[in-house]
Formats: C-alpha cells, structure tokens, sequence
C-alpha cells in the first residue's frame, strides 16, 4: 500500500510565482518529513524537513506546512526559479524506524 | 569529503552475471541505507546498517541480494543471477546517529543497473 501519496505527477509554474507541492500520508504514526528534490541522473538531494511537533519550517524560499489532522504537508516554493525545475519527493518517517517512505514525487516545470 | 559517493554510475550486465556495487558514506556518518528507484517511482527502502550491523532488510530484498559494511565504513551491495527486473537505479545514503530522533539521509548520485 502507498503510505505517502503525490497525487500530482507534474506542476507547471511561472517564474515568480508560487509553487505548492502537495503529499499525503496514511500512517498516523509517521512524526517526521522530509522533501527532496532530484535532478535526472543524480540522487535526491535533501531541501527541508518538518517534525510533527510543529506545523510549519521555513527554509529562505522554501515553506514546509504539516497539518497533522488531515495527514497532509505542502512545500512551497517563493518565488519559483527556472532552476528548481526537478521532481520532488516527499518522505516521511517515525522515531525509531529507520527507513524513508517516499511518495512517487512531483515534477516541476518552472518556465522563465 | 564531499558527500555520498557510489560507483559505477552505471553498469550494464547481461541477465545471469552477478553485479556489485559500492557505496563510501560521508565519513562521520555512522548509518548507511540502501535503495532502489524504478521509473515512475519514488525510492523504495532495501536495507539499513548501523556501523558494521545490519539492522534491517526489505522484503524486497530477495535472496540473490546481498549487502555487507565490514568496517562500518564502505558498503557494497551484491546482485547475483541478475534478472531484467532488477534494472533499476540503486541508491545509497548515509546519517548520523545523534540525539535527536530523526535526521536527514543523504544520498549519493546513485548506480543505473540496466539488465539486458
């Protein structure tokens, strides 16, 4: 079963404008995310992670929102550059199990 | 030391040979992991070492697999009788073990293992 869900498979934004990557998640047991960001070829790399405790992590451009009670995270991306064209992934854990659960990601065409 | 690094980058083997990879961590980092990503999908966990231990193994980790940390430093990670389903891209990351519950992995540039 697919515990953390990325419902969109692609986003096209703007130059300037906002990016919001969406995820869902099914195990309430999950307390930690984390979102990466891949190039081709290249490994993911990671951009920013929130833990359950809180509902939001700031980053310079990058905003991670958790809402706990409808199992879903955002990342928001102010303002787009060409530059973060990439697929993102998020991903999530809890304390004491080592692993990642990725989500099938998003791809993420910003366009000058 | 500039991060995770595997290699090959990529190999190309003919169904039945066995292939081996290798990962060297970021050396502080005393948790190695290794993934495997298929196209369309995210990475998906095979198996975990603390230092030289290996705590955990996927299901996905079938018996031709094989992973090792001798030294808990490098890893390799060994396919035998290769199959073309296991074409995919192999990825390895590494953390460090602090007194926070949970921290990020980094990953390396990952191997394509194409079987054909």
């Amino acid at each position: 079963d697919q515990q953390v869900k990325q419902n969109s498979p692609s986003l096209s934004v703007q130059e300037g404008r906002i990016s919001i990557l969406n995820c869902d998640y099914t195990n309430s047991m999950f307390d930690y995310f984390l979102w990466y960001k891949k190039y081709p070829a290249e490994g993911p790399t990671f951009l920013i992670s929130i833990s359950s405790i809180k509902d939001k992590n700031e980053d310079g451009r990058f905003t991670v929102f958790l809402n706990k009670s409808a199992k879903h995270l955002s990342l928001h991306i102010v303002p787009s550059q060409p530059g973060d064209s990439a697929v993102y992934f998020c991903a999530a854990s809890f304390t004491g199990f080592q692993k990642l659960v990725f989500g099938t990601g998003t791809r993420l065409l910003v366009s000058p | 030391d500039t991060g995770v690094s595997q290699d090959p980058r990529h190999k190309i083997t003919k169904r039945g040979q066995n292939v081996t990879f290798r990962c060297d961590p970021i050396s502080e980092h005393n948790r190695l992991y290794w993934y495997r990503q298929t196209l369309g999908q995210g990475p998906e966990f095979l198996t975990y070492f603390q230092n030289e231990a290996q705590l955990e193994k996927s299901r996905l980790l079938s018996d031709r697999f094989s992973a090792e940390r001798p030294k808990g430093s490098f890893s390799t990670l060994e396919i035998q009788r290769t199959e073309q389903g296991d074409s995919a891209m192999y990825l390895c990351a590494s953390s460090l073990e602090s007194r926070f519950p949970n921290t990020e992995a980094f990953f390396g540039q990952g191997t394509r293992l194409t079987v054909v």
